[in-house]
């Protein structure tokens, strides 16, 4: 089974709707991250959670928002979504029992319209 | 704050050798990661350097000097599902200890 899971996998949404990507983690790990990928570019952090009572934000996190709601889940919300969040969406974990190496999710590929 | 720098593409043949550099400046040095990312995949974890010098497992080799913030990834007897894109990430303690990722460079093995 995998440690990191995010759902959905893929999703096409229209412009101007809400939608909710989630993640989960058996790690254990306290820290979580959203990150951002466009084709070709680099990943871009958008929030991050060091435990449940820690939300912080990255380099792009306006038009994002995110609930830590267990240390197991981690979600990120488009609040009114826009063409250009176009993008893979990666979830990661880590913990400093592995020297804060981070362990990322499968990815959801969201499409706006 | 952190500068991380690496080349956007790379092009090698298959069998031979390549060697992927990452320059970085950074305050508070406190590791170097490679991750391997193949095209619409997760990032997934091929080495870790906190101290100088090269570090090696299997056909991977990661080489690390702080004093000269550079980092590399050498690729022995490449295969054609080398191609993917490698990328070099920094942990800094003034940070949390999190990590800042470069822009990836992207390798294409050709026969």
């Amino acid at each position: 089974d995998a440690d990191v899971t995010q759902t959905p996998r893929n999703r096409i949404t229209k412009t101007g709707k809400r939608i909710m990507l989630e993640c989960s983690q058996t790690k254990g790990h306290d820290r979580m991250y959203w990150y951002r990928q466009d084709p070709g570019l680099g990943l871009r952090l958008i929030y991050y959670s060091f435990d449940v009572k820690d939300i912080n934000k990255g380099e792009i996190s306006d038009g994002y928002s995110v609930s830590r709601q267990a240390q197991a889940k981690f979600s990120l919300s488009l609040e009114s979504a826009i063409p250009n969040q176009t993008a893979l969406y990666f979830c990661a974990t880590s913990d400093y029992r592995n020297s804060y190496e981070q362990y990322f999710g499968p990815g959801t590929r969201l499409t706006v319209t | 704050g952190q500068n991380i720098d690496q080349p956007t593409e790379m092009t090698a043949t298959e069998g031979a050798i390549v060697q992927i550099n990452c320059t970085y400046q950074t305050s508070g040095f406190n590791g170097l990661f490679w991750y391997q990312q193949h095209a619409g995949e997760a990032p997934t974890f091929l080495s870790y350097n906190v101290l100088d010098g090269l570090e090696e497992k299997g056909r991977f080799s990661s080489f690390l000097s702080r004093s000269k913030g550079y980092s590399y990834l050498l690729l022995k007897e490449l295969q054609m599902k080398d191609s993917a894109s490698y990328l070099c990430a920094v942990r800094e303690v003034g940070a949390g200890n999190m990590l800042t990722f470069g822009g990836g460079t992207r390798l294409m093995v050709k026969p």
